[in-house]
């Protein structure tokens, strides 16, 4: 079953616009991380952010984490057409001892040149 | 230096054969994952090896998939009287722990296995 849910399912915009996507999720988690996806292979890892964390910079990625709501957003400045690609959010559980991570259905993210 | 691969890239078989899928980790890399992704959907978590050990199977539908670390390095995952249904890309990931806070996990590109 997927824990993850991303909206919107797919965006379509402009290169130089912002693309910001969001992702909840249903029970307390440990970490949530976002990944992309290229050609439907090869997940890439982006950016972790802790339970305990409320935002994170990477690049002209931003991320934040709301666990009273339960939802993240991801958040990519100044895009580009590179960023095609679909974007997937994935949780992992408090409990130390279980490392598997659960998906959303991830997000298509096209950026027009 | 050398990320997570697997092979075959493409696998084509007939219902009801056998498949082995192969994933070699990254070096060093005690924790491997095997997951399943359909069309359309996120990857669903298979099994979690911490070493030889299978230290989470949940994720396996059925007793017709399998899945071996005899070494504690390459992973094969075994599927017996393939059914159509089990047509998808499976992923490999390793992560050098398992269980712990921060599990960063490497993936590999993927095996695409479609069952006619």
């Amino acid at each position: 079953s997927q824990q993850g849910e991303e909206d919107p399912q797919a965006l379509s915009i402009q290169e130089g616009e912002n693309a910001t996507m969001n992702c909840s999720y249903k029970t307390s988690i440990n970490n949530l991380q976002w990944y992309r996806q290229n050609s439907g292979r090869g997940l890439v890892h982006l950016i972790l952010i802790r339970s305990n964390e409320r935002e994170k910079h990477s690049g002209r990625l931003r991320v934040t984490l709301d666990t009273s709501k339960k939802s993240s957003s991801l958040l990519i400045t100044a895009s580009r057409a590179a960023d095609t690609a679909s974007y997937f959010c994935a949780t992992d559980l408090p409990t130390g001892a279980n490392s598997k991570l659960t998906f959303g259905k991830g997000i298509t993210l096209s950026v027009r040149p | 230096g050398a990320g997570v691969s697997q092979t075959p890239s493409n696998k084509v078989t007939e219902k009801g054969k056998y498949v082995e899928l192969r994933c070699d980790p990254i070096s060093g890399h005690t924790a491997l994952y095997w997951y399943r992704q359909s069309l359309g959907q996120g990857p669903e978590f298979l099994i979690y090896f911490q070493g030889t050990g299978a230290a989470d199977d949940s994720g396996l539908p059925n007793d017709r998939f399998f899945a071996v670390r005899p070494e504690g390095s390459v992973s094969t995952l075994k599927i017996q009287r393939t059914e159509r249904g089990d047509s998808a890309v499976y992923l490999c990931a390793s992560s050098l722990r398992g269980g712990e806070t921060y599990n960063e996990q490497f993936f590999g590109p993927g095996t695409r296995l479609t069952v006619l």
